[in-house]
């Protein structure tokens, strides 16, 4: 079965890194693209990076271009989000989420069957 | 704001049928694209409950349904059960700035 666990989350201070990790199993992970939803405490679900299956394309929101970088690393099957230049406005709980079908394009009318867990990452000084 | 609205909070009796409306425009649900629905307990992962406007994926209970028609859609669950008692959320493909993928606000639902 499809499991997906995050890690990498904590309280960090604005200005600062962090790099969270999804490590995937039960599915072939380089045959998905995998997705960033985070959630900022009281509010509702925001979509924040995708990557394509095979790791060649990749869109960021608005709100986290330019400082965060989404990867992946196939032999590893783990999904990564580098998180630089972080502010409150990032807090939140972060799920990684799997499409519904394979080999799909980077942009395209999909819905995601599979998240994991969540880590919470916390800015503040 | 969200670019697809829901209403803040729907109750019901266990038993009975609610729904949760999910309105969008004409660059995402009125476009054509498919709307789809999470359920969302406290703490837990979203969890996908119908996806392309209607079809549930296994393991999901007959007594969540969902339609679409022109720029709204609507989730029912019938027979209401005390373990419905989650935050509902639906999604959207979107083409304009707000996109690509875009979630309606959330409803709590509350088993009354």
């Amino acid at each position: 079965q499809v499991q997906l666990v995050e890690s990498g989350g904590g309280m960090v201070q604005p200005g600062r890194s962090l790099r969270l990790s999804c490590e995937a199993s039960g599915f072939t992970f380089s045959s998905y693209g995998m997705h960033w939803v985070r959630q900022a405490p009281g509010k509702g679900l925001e979509w924040v990076a995708v990557i394509s299956y095979d790791g060649s394309n990749k869109y960021y929101a608005d709100s986290v271009k330019g400082r965060f970088t989404i990867s992946r690393d196939i032999s590893k099957n783990t999904l990564y989000l580098q998180m630089n230049s972080l502010r409150a406005e990032d807090t939140a709980v972060y799920y990684c989420a799997k499409v519904i079908s394979a080999y799909e394009l980077l942009f395209g009318d999909t819905s995601f069957d599979s998240w994991g867990q969540g880590t919470l990452v916390t800015v503040s000084s | 704001q969200s670019v697809l609205t829901q209403p803040p909070s729907v109750s019901g009796a266990p038993g009975q049928r609610v729904t949760i409306s999910c309105t969008g425009s004409s660059s995402n649900i009125g476009a054509g694209y498919n709307v789809h629905w999470y359920q969302k307990l406290p703490g837990t992962a979203p969890k996908l409950l119908i996806y392309g406007n209607s079809n549930r994926p296994s393991g999901v209970p007959d007594r969540f349904s969902g339609s679409k028609s022109g720029t709204s859609a609507s989730l029912a669950i019938t027979g209401l059960q005390a373990e419905d008692e989650a935050d509902y959320y639906c999604q959207s493909y979107d083409t304009s700035l707000s996109g690509p993928w875009v979630f309606g606000g959330g409803t709590r639902l509350t088993v009354l």
